[in-house]
């Protein structure tokens, strides 16, 4: 079994749609959570920290539950801006930074 | 500008050739990271440092070996023994805050394409 397992998609969506991601990791031990995004051929870029009481950015939102080891990010209003490849990232204990594969996000107008 | 330098940005290796992929960081961060992507592929670790002088391998270390005798620098060398290196190198850094805290996002330099021509 993969440490972080993510859909890969592609999931394609109409401007103003909402969409949602999963993530299930594997290490009960896991200290930190997080989302990153990436573009086509550059590094990956910060979206958002995940927290256990969930936490909201704009139109993202991120929960987490330890009980389940799964995680989520919703996307409220897609923008055709957001169309890039979405990383459920997990810092397991001993600082060992675990990513899934990636979910792909394609948003047309 | 702090951040994450990664050099060079291209490389082009001939077949049975050792590379080294430079990592420099001025974050004053402790934990350090070497991913290999490949195209529509995830990052997959190869080596981390949680500390100078410290490094633990990853999922994949098989061919690829790294020091870490500054807190500032973790370079990557791309032996011979990797039998298929052509991949995007990514290097990140994040604080390491030890036993049972939460640990900062990470931040990573723009990458190092290698080539094996």
């Amino acid at each position: 079994r993969k440490e972080v397992e993510q859909d890969p998609g592609p999931f394609n969506v109409p401007e103003g749609a909402t969409v949602a991601f999963n993530c299930t990791y594997s290490n009960s031990a896991s200290q930190s959570f997080f989302w990153y995004r990436q573009d086509c051929r550059k590094e990956p870029k910060l979206l958002m920290s995940v927290y256990s009481s969930g936490n909201e950015d704009g139109r993202f939102t991120a929960q987490l539950n330890r009980a389940s080891q799964y995680i989520s990010l919703l996307i409220r209003d897609s923008k055709l801006s957001d169309s890039a490849t979405y990383l459920c990232v997990v810092m397991e204990y001993g600082n060992k930074l675990v990513f899934g594969a990636g979910t792909i996000l394609r948003v047309k107008s | 500008d702090g951040g994450i330098t990664q050099s060079p940005k291209y490389l082009f290796r001939k077949e049975g050739q050792n590379v080294t992929l430079s990592c420099e960081q001025n974050l004053n961060h402790d934990a350090m990271y070497w991913y290999r992507q490949d195209p529509g592929q995830g990052l997959r670790l190869i080596y981390y440092s949680q500390i100078v002088n410290d490094f633990q391998k990853g999922d994949i270390a098989e061919g690829y070996s790294v020091s870490r005798e500054k807190k500032e620098s973790f370079p990557l060398t791309v032996t011979s023994a990797q039998k298929n290196p052509t991949a995007f190198y990514l290097c990140a850094s994040s604080d390491y805050t030890g036993t049972g805290g939460p640990s900062t996002e990470a931040f990573f330099g723009q990458g190092t394409r290698l080539t094996v021509v």
